[in-house]
């Protein structure tokens, strides 16, 4: 079975810190993706990263990167220098080789000035 | 620019009456999908489609029907609307499941309350 696992509800940062947010996930696929999306208050989901099973070297994007342990089976998000505009919800997602995305429960992040 | 476009923002219905939503994709793929969200249960596939008049049920179809007439075009029916089905709906599109790297789109989402 397909999951996608997000343990932090809730968290904060301090403007300018770094700040990760756990993911972990299960599949038998042997090929598939991992996604993060940012949700702010005004409810649209923006895709923010990418990384493939077979990608040798974690995906970065600007402040985003993905610190992915495939033996772990984790895919966290590390947002550097963060700002106030990143206050929102972060979800965890996976599509294998189906047609399929599998989300997580999503965690909300504020950031304090 | 790419989009994923939903009918209504908020819509506010009573309960029994039958609801469409409706969702219009402009990049020409073949999947389309329909979730759910409320607190702390994250996103639910409630239905998703591969092809015109082609559907496949996700997690949560019950309570909902989908039609897939055009390509372009996917509409989420509540056939009689209850007060569980007071949530956001979101809609979202994405290239064939060959290619692992093609992320799903969304709409801007549709806060559906059910009094």
């Amino acid at each position: 079975a397909q999951k996608i696992t997000q343990t932090q509800p809730g968290m904060f940062v301090q403007e300018k810190e770094a700040v990760t947010l756990d993911c972990t996930y299960d599949t038998s696929d042997p090929s598939y993706g991992l996604f993060w999306y940012k949700q702010p208050s005004s409810g649209e989901m923006i895709f923010l990263i990418y990384q493939g099973s077979y990608d040798q070297q974690n995906a970065t994007e600007g402040r985003y990167s993905l610190n992915f342990q495939k033996a772990r089976k984790s895919a966290n998000l590390v947002i550097s220098a963060s700002q106030l505009g990143d206050s929102a919800m972060y979800f965890c997602a996976m599509r294998g080789t189906g047609n399929q995305f599998y989300f997580g429960t999503g965690t909300s992040l504020t950031v304090i000035p | 620019d790419v989009k994923v476009t939903q009918s209504s923002r908020y819509l506010v219905k009573r309960t029994g009456e039958k609801v469409f939503l409706e969702c219009v994709q402009d990049m020409d793929h073949e999947n389309m999908f329909w979730y759910r969200q409320d607190p702390g249960l994250g996103l639910r596939l409630i239905y998703f489609s591969y092809d015109v008049k082609m559907k496949e049920k996700g997690d949560i179809p019950e309570g909902y029907s989908v039609s897939r007439e055009k390509k372009e075009r996917f509409s989420l029916i509540l056939e009689s609307a209850s007060t569980n089905q007071t949530s956001m709906y979101l809609c979202a599109s994405s290239s064939p499941g060959s290619g692992i790297n093609n992320e799903q789109f969304f709409g801007p989402g549709t806060r559906l309350t059910v009094l």
